[in-house]
């Protein structure tokens, strides 16, 4: 089955500095890549995704890219504010929403002020 | 709109006792899950209900947790008994059924097995 693994599981970056998790996935049929943003106490959100068919997607301060080849996809937050202070989960999930969704183990991310 | 609601918020048990959590998804959202959380890892699915069937239950302990979603709306997810292992958050989420697409997830249920 599809496996997900995401690096680093830590991060700590200064305020105004851009923060990059990676995460690489296993199957290659999967074509739906999600990213989820969880805060203390509180269940996971998306913030964004990316499909098979595009190679970047860009949302104000965050971005993601896919490099299908490579079977890796990586989120990319500029300008980092210590609100951006959660963890990080990548996911991967084939084309239907049959398909479970494979989360990563995640990316504690700290912002420091 | 009202988003995930799931209860309790936090339990606590002894281990081999019984515990059930609560979840209402999004109105009209056909797909619902059950995810487990424990410390320090990505959610885990459970269990997968397509309106009132299930879809995937590959990863659900069926000797001591079970699950159903009684007229495609409601669900509970019970264990019994359980084990110092158990000890997490579990999640549910739903989604609207379509092709992939975003999840909703409620708060989760923590619990906690001594």
């Amino acid at each position: 089955g599809e496996n997900v693994e995401q690096h680093p599981s830590t991060l700590s970056v200064q305020e105004g500095d851009s923060a990059v998790i990676k995460c690489t996935y296993s199957d290659s049929a999967s074509n739906y890549f999600p990213w989820y943003k969880q805060e203390l106490g509180k269940g996971p959100q998306l913030i964004i995704d990316i499909r098979s068919n595009v190679g970047e997607k860009k949302d104000q301060r965050i971005a993601v890219t896919l490099n299908k080849t490579a079977k890796h996809f990586s989120l990319h937050i500029t300008e980092t504010q210590p609100e951006d202070s959660a963890v990080y989960f990548c996911a991967a999930q084939k084309k239907t929403s049959y398909d479970k969704v494979i989360f990563g183990p995640g990316t504690s991310l700290s912002v420091i002020p | 709109e009202a988003g995930v609601a799931q209860s309790p918020r936090y339990k606590i048990i002894e281990k081999r006792q019984s515990v059930a959590f609560w979840c209402n998804p999004i109105s009209g959202h056909a797909t619902l899950y059950w995810y487990q959380q424990i410390l320090g890892q990505g959610p885990k699915l459970l269990i997968q209900f397509q309106n009132n069937g299930v879809v995937d239950d590959s990863q659900l302990p069926k000797d001591r947790f079970s699950a159903e979603r009684l007229k495609g709306v409601d669900s509970t997810l019970k264990i019994q008994p359980a084990k110092l292992e158990d000890s997490a958050v579990y999640l549910c989420a739903s989604s609207l059924g379509q092709s992939t697409g975003e999840l909703f997830f409620g708060e989760g249920s923590r619990l906690t097995v001594l």
